[in-house]
């Protein structure tokens, strides 16, 4: 099994710009979440799916939508970058029940 | 509000010694306390503990729960260099019940 794979790995982008960032995961796991991690802040929760067809906002979603394509995948639409959505971001999935697993992470830079 | 606090926030030890990472926390509802080790990548599993397993042990890792004083602990032993690390704590609970994470201890260990 793969786990929970994020792509791309790094990513720079300029004000304004769009970008989607893919999660997927092999576990048949049914919730699946995005999180920011910020220097100093900690995880923060962005948006999340309790199962499929269903997605709900988290803390942070300003400037974020999400689309549970299917049971595997779960991406982030950023539509128009803004400097303060420079972080890592990462993908997770959990059984109910039990603990969550995260990916390897997706580090963006918006200049 | 929810919150989750961890103390301290760094650390810095020298091989072999021992050391306590705390974790206190404000959260409804609370149905589950989880750790996680972080090295510059995703965080990975440690333990979690509920109202049923209140200590978790796992070679020299250890922890515990104390749902009455709202708190919990890990303890290492016989620190070594690859413990150094951002040792996170998370509780699930809250409206949504989703995991609130605190913002981490930075965890050095010198040779």
């Amino acid at each position: 099994n793969a786990g929970v794979t994020q792509t791309p790995k790094f990513q720079v982008l300029k004000t304004g710009q769009s970008m989607t960032l893919q999660c997927a995961q092999d576990m048949n796991h049914n919730s699946m979440y995005w999180y920011r991690q910020d220097p100093g802040m900690g995880l923060r929760l962005i948006y999340y799916s309790a199962s499929e067809g269903t997605t709900d906002k988290g803390e942070v979603p300003n400037g974020y939508n999400v689309s549970r394509l299917n049971k595997r995948e779960f991406s982030l639409r950023l539509e128009s970058a803004a400097p303060s959505q420079t972080s890592v971001y990462f993908c997770a999935s959990r059984v109910e029940g039990y603990e969550q697993y995260f990916g390897p992470g997706t580090r963006l830079t918006v200049t | 509000e929810d919150k989750v606090v961890q103390s301290p926030l760094s650390l810095v030890v020298h091989e072999g010694d021992t050391v306590t990472l705390n974790c206190s926390y404000e959260v409804t509802n609370f149905r589950s306390l989880l750790w996680y080790k972080q090295e510059k990548k995703a965080p990975t599993f440690l333990f979690m503990l509920t109202s049923s397993g209140i200590e978790k042990k796992s070679g020299r890792l250890s922890s515990i729960l104390d749902k009455k004083e709202l708190f919990s602990i890990l303890n290492i032993t016989a620190t070594q260099t690859g413990d150094s690390a951002v040792y996170l704590c998370a509780v699930r609970g809250g409206s949504q019940g989703n995991l609130i994470f605190g913002k981490g201890t930075k965890l050095s260990v010198k040779p």
